[in-house]
């Protein structure tokens, strides 16, 4: 049973770029969380999603961020116009739905993607 | 203040050490706790889930001190591989996301 895929693991943009990372859950989980992680930082959450609905976008920047996880296919944050503040790992974790249990109690985190933008 | 506040370290620290960390939430209705673990640039795993009397696994024993609002990581017998940030999380209710402190790093050292 694979893991948590996130492609690219590594992505370099030039300022005014669009940045698109993906993620892929564990087999069997349906819920999505995008945290991102800046140099000497917490993570912070961004984005918890479930299949083809957005459950919770408290953490995004109101520009330039969105995210998706379609019926078919890998959750998807895309970033437009990137700044050189958006450098940043960014960690997609996955859970599974588990009856009696909350779903975010159980975590699987992604290796990530480092974002550098020059 | 800070929703989960941790002191950021290092703890440096010979093998064999006992070593204590302690964690600080502000909402006190806050439902679940939990250590992870994050080695350099390599993403956050879970450790252990904090129960509210307390628990241990192997070397590592987590309390929940919820009148005080805090929580505690002890890890006796160091190893260098513990070397490593430790990420006290919390779930504040339901399935809001969890929240993360920013880690306390420590490097055990032969």
């Amino acid at each position: 049973n694979a893991g948590v895929m996130q492609n690219p693991r590594h992505l370099v943009r030039r300022r005014g770029q669009e940045a698109r990372l993906r993620c892929s859950p564990m087999k069997g989980h349906s819920h999505v969380y995008w945290y991102r992680q800046l140099p000497e930082e917490g993570l912070k959450f961004m984005v918890y999603l479930q299949k083809e609905n957005i459950i919770d976008e408290s953490g995004m920047p109101k520009e330039r961020f969105s995210a998706e996880f379609p019926k078919e296919g890998p959750s998807i944050l895309r970033i437009q116009q990137v700044v050189r503040g958006d450098s940043a790992a960014y960690f997609c974790a996955s859970s599974p739905t588990i009856p009696g249990q909350r779903t975010n109690e159980k975590l699987f985190f992604g290796s990530g993607t480092q974002l550098s933008v020059l | 203040r800070k929703e989960v506040e941790q002191d950021p370290g290092p703890f440096n620290v010979p093998e064999g050490a006992t070593v204590a960390f302690n964690c600080t939430y502000s909402n006190s209705a806050s439902q679940s706790f939990f250590w992870y673990r994050q080695d350099c640039r390599k993403e956050p795993k879970l450790l252990m889930s904090v129960y509210s009397s307390g628990n241990e696994d192997g070397r590592f024993t987590a309390q929940l001190n919820r009148a005080s609002q805090y929580i505690s990581l002890l890890i006796r017998d160091s190893k260098l591989s513990d070397s490593a940030t430790y990420l006290c999380v919390v779930n504040i209710r339901g399935n809001t996301p969890l929240v993360f402190g920013k880690g306390t790093r420590l490097s055990v050292i032969a």
